[in-house]
Order: structure tokens, then C-alpha cells, then sequence
């Protein structure tokens, strides 16, 4: 079965700072893998996506995620932080060979920004 | 990109009453589509898969006869909550992968906060 981990519930960074989301998934294959973002209220927004090809994965916002898979692992960076990047963060796994399977989701890691 | 509306995005109900919770693909078909439910401060719990014109599936420990679930069309889901009491409260969001095509991404409409009072 599919699962995804994010060690970290709560990340607190200065702005301008760098920052590094962990995700760690279990898939027995090469999965599909995301990274959502979510505002309060608010719906999730696809931040970048990887399936095949270069392991380094541009997104939007600055964001970018190395999937890495002898650490079974897909964490996100951004090299500077802005405030308005505070948000929730959730890692998704999904199976790339059925588009009518659901994405299972990690239980997210939340974002602080300060000054 | 593809877009997933969900309508509405807040609605406040009685308790006892039921509320329906649409999700329609605008510019592509889903023949399934996935209604997950989040928690405040958690993440997102799928709840059922929606699989036009045939039942739903439904997820462990959710309730198929308080959420009942109805995808007539390659566009378009609802979930309505029904007799819905405060501990249905909560933030619900669907999601729709573009049917017939692989290494397709989620799309997720922007969720219904659902408050009974």
C-alpha cells in the first residue's frame, strides 16, 4: 500500500531564508509523486509534480523537489522564503499507471514565516 | 490547466438538514472522481471514490447512507451530507484525474466548509 511520510508538523523560517519540506513515500514502484499547497480556506494548488526524466523538479513559486529514489524520499526546497509562501504544505503519492486511483496525502507540514 | 469547481464554498445548515456539495470538471471528463474530507489542521482523508454512472466506493468507517454520492455525468459529482448534525462540520474537498490518460495529475476544487448548527 501507498503511504507518505513528513516527519515535520511544524517549520518555522526567517524570510529569506532557505527552506527544505520533507517527504518520504513508500510505493512499490516509481510513483507519481506531488507537492500541494494549502492556504487557510482555501483549496489545494499543485506546486510541481514528478513522474519520469530529471530527478530535480522545477514547480512554481520558486519551489523546486529532488526525488531521490534509493531514500525513497521527495523533499521540496526554495532557496529564499517569502511570507506569503506560510501555508500548508501536503507531499502526495499517487499511481502513475491508473488515472482512477485517489492521491494519498502525508499529513502535511505548516509553514511560519517571520520577520 | 484543467480546473475542478466545487460549489458551494461555505454553506451553514440546521441540524437535521441535508446539503448537497457540487463538483463538476470544467474542461475535461472524469469518469471517477474523489470526495475527501480535512479536519482542521489535518490533512486530507479520502472518504469515497465516485465512479460515473455505477456506486460509489466508499472508504472504511464512512457512513454510505449519511453521504451519499452521485456522479451522473463525466462532469459532474455531488456529495450530499444528509440529516447532518455538528460533528459533520467540517472542510470537504474533491478531486478529479483526467480520465483515460496515466501519469495524469489531481485536480482539486477549493473545498465547501460545511458548518451545522
Amino acid at each position: 500500500a501507498q503511504s507518505v511520510t513528513q516527519p515535520d508538523i511544524h517549520i518555522t523560517v526567517s524570510e529569506g531564508a532557505s527552506l527544505e519540506l520533507r517527504c518520504n513515500y513508500s510505493y512499490g514502484a516509481t510513483p507519481y509523486l506531488f507537492w500541494y499547497v494549502q492556504s487557510p480556506g482555501q483549496g489545494l494548488q499543485l506546486l510541481l509534480k514528478y513522474f519520469s526524466g530529471d530527478t530535480l523538479v522545477q514547480g512554481i513559486k520558486g519551489f523546486e523537489a529532488e526525488f531521490k529514489r534509493s531514500q525513497s524520499s521527495f523533499n521540496l526546497r526554495k532557496p529564499s522564503v517569502h511570507w506569503s509562501d506560510a501555508a500548508e504544505y501536503f507531499c502526495a503519492v499517487g499511481a502513475p499507471e491508473s488515472g482512477n486511483t485517489p492521491l494519498v496525502f502525508g499529513k502535511g507540514t505548516r509553514l511560519s514565516v517571520i520577520a | 490547466g484543467a480546473v475542478v469547481s466545487q460549489h458551494p464554498s461555505r454553506v451553514i445548515c440546521k441540524s437535521g438538514t441535508s446539503v448537497k456539495i457540487e463538483c463538476r470538471s470544467l474542461d475535461f471528463q472524469a469518469t471517477t472522481m474523489f470526495w475527501y474530507r480535512q479536519f482542521p489542521k489535518q490533512s486530507l482523508m479520502l472518504m469515497a471514490t465516485s465512479n460515473e454512472g455505477s456506486k460509489a466506493t466508499y472508504e472504511q468507517g464512512v457512513e454510505k447512507d449519511k453521504f451519499l454520492i452521485n456522479h451522473a455525468s463525466l462532469t459532474l459529482s455531488t456529495l450530499t451530507v444528509t440529516s447532518a448534525h455538528p460533528e459533520d462540520s467540517s472542510f470537504y474537498i474533491c478531486s478529479a484525474r483526467e480520465s483515460g490518460g496515466l501519469y495524469t495529475e489531481a485536480f482539486f476544487g477549493q473545498g465547501t466548509r460545511l458548518t451545522v448548527v
